[in-house]
């Protein structure tokens, strides 16, 4: 079965740091282009960033850049997103999300993971 | 990045049809034909029900369509049933990022 598994959510102090992680399985990791994607309670989906296949090209929405970094481990089928200098607006669930052709600019999420909810707050 | 933007709500019958649209710019949806459109229900992930602004994929029914049309993307239902009352977001690439539309709420009366 083609899943994707987000965890290491939970509850940070404003600027402490997090590190989520987003588990493939059942299709060739390597060959496709991974995004993040957050939502905060009751509002809509917001694009957080991409990373190319092999980890060599990444891009941020301007509310995360210089906090958040995007990586991948091909050999391990892991997605990654660390997340530093938390604020209460980042307080979300965070969706790990695939490409659906694969690479390139996005056609589609066809694979959705069941989300990791984040809490920033003191 | 703006976010696309859809009508808040809509609302529709069992066995009507209604539209929910999603207006951009020249710089995301008037640019590129990689318009997509998720339906969500509550607590629930996303689920892809139309991708490259009219296609569906293996599984979703035909009665979801969409289309463009300038610098605005449309998505159809047709028949409603009660299933089908979730949020629904539309989403376009943007050059050198991705943009959502803030939701629509589809109520089946």
């Amino acid at each position: 079965e083609v899943q994707l598994v987000e965890s290491g959510g939970g509850l940070v102090q404003p600027g402490g740091s997090l590190r989520l992680s987003c588990a493939a399985s059942g299709f060739t990791f390597s060959s496709y282009w991974m995004h993040w994607v957050r939502q905060a309670p009751g509002k809509g989906l917001v694009w957080v960033s991409r990373i190319n296949s092999d980890g060599s090209s990444t891009s941020y929405a301007d509310s995360v850049k210089g906090r958040f970094t995007i990586s991948r481990d091909n050999a391990k089928n892991t997605l990654y997103l660390q997340m530093n200098s938390l604020r209460a607006e980042d307080t979300a669930v965070y969706y790990c999300a695939r490409v659906e052709w694969g690479s390139g600019p996005p056609n589609a999420f066809d694979i959705w993971g069941q989300g990791t909810m984040v809490t920033v707050s003191s | 990045q703006s976010a696309l933007t859809q009508p808040a709500s809509v609302s529709g019958s069992p066995g009507q049809s209604i539209t929910i649209s999603c207006t951009g710019t020249s710089s995301d949806v008037g640019s590129y034909n990689l318009v997509s459109w998720y339906q969500q229900h509550p607590g629930k992930a996303p689920k892809l029900m139309i991708y490259e602004v009219s296609k569906r994929p293996s599984g979703v029914s035909n009665r979801f369509s969409g289309s463009k049309s300038g610098n605005t993307a449309s998505l159809t239902i047709s028949g409603l049933q009660a299933e089908d009352e979730a949020d629904y977001y539309c989403c376009s690439y943007a050059g050198s990022s991705v943009v959502f539309g803030g939701g629509t709420k589809l109520t089946v009366l």
